[in-house]
């Protein structure tokens, strides 16, 4: 149990455009999600915490309107890069946590962006 | 040996050994300690939890020591084995409740056969 997709993998995308991440909570219903970003030889770094029909709490200094959340369901989040540029391209990792997760965040098996 | 410099951590061992990977964290009210593996291209994998009321908890193979009053934290791994080969992460929960995950600069484990 306790399974994080995310959709796509891998995507690559030109200067300027707009891309949108999946992150489903396939087994259970995921209160809240968190959205990490991962540059390569490095740690995780929180960007944002969002709960299923509220709107995205954000780490101090990423910007809200350049990653757009959007936790509509209990078991469905996105994060949209918009207008994306090539310092943007990075891993992009979701986590989910469901009522009986206790503190434990299940991970998604992460998004590689490539902007051009 | 253990190098640490512009790269990730390194800690590297033979097949079969035990292996020792540190962590130190910040904040002294942080309730809640996880161990993540991540292999390459891949998402953050659970290993082994341990909270603040407890100084060790043992798994398969694995065990996390909790030193709270220097805020250290290991993850001791029996028996090394190549498919343990990975860059390892220390999370803790800060402050009480559910609340966010900070995650460790991450050690890179390698083993060799």
């Amino acid at each position: 149990g306790a399974v994080v997709s995310q959709h796509p993998s891998r995507v690559i995308c030109k200067s300027g455009t707009s891309v949108k991440i999946e992150c489903r909570s396939l087994d259970f219903q995921a209160t809240t999600m968190f959205w990490y970003r991962q540059f390569p030889k490095k740690s995780l770094m929180l960007m944002a915490t969002s709960n299923e029909g509220s709107k995205a709490t954000y780490e101090q200094g990423v910007e809200k309107d350049k990653f757009l959340i959007n936790h509509a369901s209990l078991t469905l989040s996105t994060l949209t890069v918009t207008s994306a540029h090539p310092e943007d391209s990075s891993f992009y990792i979701c986590s989910a946590r469901g009522v009986a997760s206790g503190y434990e965040q299940y991970f998604g098996p992460g998004t590689r962006l490539t902007v051009t | 040996g253990e190098s640490v410099g512009l790269h990730l951590p390194t800690l590297s061992v033979q097949e079969g050994d035990n292996s020792i990977i540190n962590c130190a964290y910040s904040n002294s009210a942080s309730d809640y300690f996880i161990w993540y593996k991540q292999e390459s291209g891949k998402g953050p994998q659970f290993i082994i939890d341990i909270r603040s009321n407890m100084d060790k908890r043992q798994g398969q193979r694995v065990t996390v020591l909790l030193n709270k009053t220097v805020k250290h934290l290991s993850l001791q791994i029996a028996a090394t084995q190549p498919g343990d080969s990975a860059v390892y992460f220390c999370a803790e929960n800060r402050g009480s409740g559910y609340s966010t995950l900070t995650f460790g600069k991450g050690t890179m484990l390698l083993v060799s056969p």
